[in-house]
């Protein structure tokens, strides 16, 4: 069975802090690792995609990696408009969808 | 483009009541799904459908309806609201293959 895992659950950071998020997954055949960020009473909004193990992509101050289990998605200098649910998803489950970890809460402090 | 809309953003329902939940898409996608996402589980799949006049069961089907008669729209259907059913519903699309999904605003449902 498909499945993924985030940690940590929660992460309160000093604005210029950096640290990183993890997303450890299990799947037959990984077809993809997608991370999305998502904003208190919105919707998930798509950041990133990896297919293999050793790539990295980059956007402002985010950057995600991914290894053959896990994927990380390292914070470089936060402000607080990075404050958000980051959520890690790979295909499986059932037709074209996704199976979702539950999130990471990031709160970056002023 | 508005993307992905859906209607209602809030709804409070009664135990035993139906409702409707409407997504409407105006990117032309295929791929159609409903997700309902509670604390501490993550997305989990309801429904989804593959185009018009095709729909198929997720994970958490039960107690849920749809259908799919055009390619932009795919109302989700409450057949009798148990307070389990409580929780936020995405509505997400894409196109045929592995893409990146875009999602509604997302409907806070809550039943008493």
């Amino acid at each position: 069975e498909d499945q993924v895992t985030q940690s940590p659950e929660a992460l309160r950071l000093q604005e210029g802090e950096s640290s990183s998020l993890n997303c450890s997954y299990t799947v037959s055949g990984l077809r993809g690792l997608f991370w999305y960020r998502q904003d208190p009473g919105k919707g998930p909004e798509f950041l990133f995609t990896l297919y293999s193990a050793g790539e990295e992509k980059e956007k402002e101050r985010l950057k995600a990696t991914l290894t053959k289990k896990e994927s990380f998605l390292h914070i470089t200098a936060p402000k607080p408009e990075d404050s958000a649910t980051y959520l890690c998803a790979v295909p499986g489950g059932y037709g074209q969808n996704f199976v979702f970890g539950p999130g990471t809460r990031l709160s970056v402090l002023p | 483009n508005a993307g992905v809309t859906q209607t209602p953003k809030f709804q409070v329902l009664k135990t035993g009541q139906s409702m409707t939940l409407q997504c409407a898409q105006d990117m032309n996608h295929e791929y159609m799904s409903w997700y309902r996402q509670d604390p501490g589980m993550g997305l989990r799949l309801i429904h989804y459908s593959v185009g018009a006049g095709i729909t198929d069961q997720g994970e958490v089907p039960n107690g849920y309806n749809v259908s799919r008669s055009t390619t932009e729209d795919f109302p989700l259907r409450l057949l009798s609201a148990a307070p389990s059913q409580t929780s936020v519903y995405f509505c997400a699309s894409n196109p045929l293959g592995v893409t990146e999904a875009f999602f509604g605003q997302g409907t806070r449902l809550t039943v008493v």
